[in-house]
């Protein structure tokens, strides 16, 4: 069984950059797997903000970037907003027409 | 603006059946998969099943593969979920949304499915 891991939590000072990553049990994370990123904040419907790796959604400020970083893919966030407080999530495209859903990471702007 | 609205989430009797529904709307629907990902209180995101935009190919999560059934009517621009044999874990808010190069576009709200006796 696919599982993608993503950190639990993560805290960033406002102004600040952090990282998240996402990756997958037993392989590493590239391209293939067209790696999404999402974010929700609690109450309200995942909004997209990276798609393909490295592209930004239609209206994300740009301090959102994607990449591959190693083995994993990477949403980074540069100059962290207090609006930026929310729980992220990767997907993984596995082929087949299967995706898969990260745990999701808790960031918090403090 | 395009817009995806689901419908007929409510209370469902475990080992009952229940069917929700995303109209969509400004949207080329049947030009795209459209997927259904559920969501449990307190719980992260899971992709649940995707449809092809023809609606010949259909595919699901191993997690409810055999039970639950995802179609689509292109000619309403509406997307289904049959949910049979209805289970305590299947308790979630189901979110709909437009699949575009395997990632998901465009979310609906959600509507939220409750099994309880």
């Amino acid at each position: 069984q696919t599982v993608v891991t993503q950190e639990p939590s993560f805290s960033v000072s406002p102004g600040g950059t952090v990282t998240l990553t996402c990756g997958l049990s037993s392989d590493s994370v590239s391209t293939i797997h067209y790696p999404s990123w999402y974010q929700q904040i609690p109450g309200q419907a995942p909004r997209t903000l990276i798609y393909s790796t490295n592209i930004r959604s239609s209206g994300v400020p740009d301090r959102f970037s994607g990449s591959i970083l190693g083995n994993k893919a990477a949403l980074t966030v540069t100059g962290a907003q207090a609006e930026d407080e929310s729980n992220y999530y990767c997907v993984l495209y596995m082929g087949s027409g299967i995706s898969v859903f990260g745990g999701g990471t808790k960031l918090t702007v403090l | 603006e395009e817009q995806l609205v689901e419908s007929g989430g409510g209370l469902g009797q475990p080992g009952g059946s229940l069917r929700v529904s995303c109209a969509a709307s400004e949207l080329s629907f049947s030009s795209y998969a459209m997927a259904w990902v559920r969501q449990a209180p307190g719980k992260g995101l899971e992709w649940v099943s995707t449809i092809s935009g023809s609606g010949g190919r259909t595919y699901y999560a191993d997690s409810v593969l055999g039970r639950f059934t995802i179609s689509r009517d292109n000619s309403k621009n509406t997307l289904y979920l049959r949910i049979n044999t209805l289970r305590a874990e299947d308790t979630a808010v189901y979110y709909c949304a437009k699949v575009v190069v395997n990632y998901f576009d465009l979310w609906g709200r959600g509507t939220l499915v409750t099994v309880s006796s």
